[in-house]
């Protein structure tokens, strides 16, 4: 089985600075993928970064990066640069071998916002 | 491009009830797959399709859920005799590759059902 931890259910952060979201995962898959999302009030989930189990480097989109820690199974997210625009929830989440890479996981979300 | 649609984007039904939730995915997607999301919850998977067949509707929690497509593109879930614990927002994702650990699921903006 597949579990996602986030334990932060909301974080605040000023604009123009960075900060981190926690992720925590299990799984006994030896291949999986871990996902970032982030949600609007708008309800559509928008894809943000990935970073495969097997890769050697941590993962950078633009403004974001994954920071995996593969022995500590974490995989939190750094947004650099906060903009008004990222107040969202935001959701870790992942898939594995078990599931044929299809079916996600996800945690139980951080909502970030973003202050003036 | 279209991204996915889903219709009616609110649906507010009675107890036992049957209503449907359609999904329209990304044009040449061969992968569909739906998810419910309850209120202060991460979306949790419900099925998977890969062309016309149910891939793994393992996450249906009871059979008055039933999900089709029939012509390996729109899908519609169906929930048979509602119950208000029914209430959630209802996701609808697609992807263009299957088996693959980076294989990203483009959402749509959901149908929140309401069971009065």
């Amino acid at each position: 089985a597949q579990k996602i931890t986030q334990t932060q259910p909301g974080m605040f952060v000023q604009e123009k600075e960075a900060v981190t979201l926690d992720c925590t995962y299990d799984t006994s898959d030896p291949s999986y993928g871990l996902f970032w999302y982030k949600q609007p009030s708008s309800g559509e989930m928008i894809f943000l970064i990935y970073q495969g189990s097997y890769d050697q480097q941590n993962a950078t989109e633009g403004r974001y990066s994954l920071n995996f820690q593969k022995a500590r199974k974490s995989a939190n997210l750094v947004i650099s640069a906060s903009q008004l625009g990222d107040s969202a929830m935001y959701f870790c989440a992942m898939r594995g071998a078990t599931g044929g890479y299809q079916k996600v996981t996800f945690g139980t979300g951080t909502k970030l916002q973003v202050i003036p | 491009g279209a991204g996915v649609s889903q219709t009616p984007s609110n649906k507010v039904t009675e107890k036992g009830k049957y209503v449907e939730l359609r999904c329209d995915p990304i044009s040449g997607h061969t992968a569909l797959y739906w998810y419910r999301q309850s209120l202060g919850q991460g979306p949790e998977f419900l099925i998977y399709f890969q062309g016309t067949g149910a891939a793994d509707d393992s996450g249906l929690p009871n059979d008055r859920f039933f999900a089709v497509r029939p012509e390996g593109s729109v899908s519609t879930l169906k929930i048979q005799r509602t119950e208000r614990g029914d209430s959630a927002v209802y996701l609808c994702a697609s992807s263009q590759q299957t088996g693959l650990q980076n294989n990203e699921q483009f959402f749509g903006p959901g149908t929140r059902l309401t069971v009065l």
